[in-house]
């Protein structure tokens, strides 16, 4: 497709047990960013790839946290021994080009909602 | 640490009132940018403003850029039951790294 996809759209998981996102990002695009966004809030920064390199993490809230891309194109957040607190959205959104050039759109897929019971 | 806070968080007007949207940091960004987000979706982007003093006009929105490229307003003019959504502005910060920093956001609702 044209657009930024995210699978799956909806998941629930039991607390302890590990999930993994995925982010299928615009053919092409250089930067590829993952948000977590809380009900009602506005996005906040985890981590942002350059092509396959992980240049920012430091939004990642901690070390069960994980973000790959691999080959520069697909990106999987994991999130390892899940507790009530991650349960959130997670959005991903990719744009052309790489950092130094200023002024650039960022397009968001339709986000990963996730519930933790 | 950069925070953005975006005034009011949530507002609720009738159709045909006018309405601004503000977004204000003590951090200086090298651009912002202004979403919309309609339920169970991502945030469209509306416009970007880089310079300034910049004003963007995009139909009955108006946007505007500080001077000092810390605040920016969106304006709405006779707003319409579709203006209904999220609105939240993004700085973008690319000192030492490069990311992008979203506001607290604003949910406007448009009675009709």
């Amino acid at each position: 497709g044209a657009g930024v996809s995210q699978s799956p759209r909806y998941k629930v998981a039991k607390r302890g047990q590990d999930v993994a996102l995925r982010c299928d990002p615009i053919s092409g695009h250089v930067s590829l960013f993952w948000y977590q966004q809380a009900l009602g809030q506005g996005p906040e920064f985890l981590t942002y790839f350059q092509n396959e390199a992980q240049l920012d993490k430091s939004g990642l809230p901690s070390d069960r946290f994980f973000a790959e891309r691999p080959e520069g194109s697909v990106s999987t957040l994991k999130i390892q021994r899940t507790q009530q607190e991650d349960s959130a959205v997670y959005l991903c959104a990719s744009s052309p080009y790489s950092t130094g050039i200023s002024n650039q759109p960022q397009h968001f897929g339709d986000g990963t909602r996730l519930s933790i019971l | 640490t950069q925070l953005l806070e975006q005034s009011p968080q949530f507002l609720s007007i009738q159709e045909g009132e006018n309405l601004t949207v503000y977004c204000n940091s003590s951090s200086v960004f090298s651009s912002l940018q202004w979403y919309r987000q309609e339920p169970g979706e991502g945030p469209v982007l509306l416009v970007t403003v880089v310079t300034g003093g910049e004003v963007k006009k995009l139909k009955r929105l108006t946007f505007q850029f500080g001077d000092a490229r810390k605040d920016s307003s969106l304006h709405i003019t006779a707003a319409q039951p579709g203006d209904t959504g999220l609105y939240l502005c993004a700085g973008e910060w690319t000192s030492g790294t490069y990311k992008y920093i979203f506001g607290t956001g604003t949910r406007l609702k448009v009675l009709a």
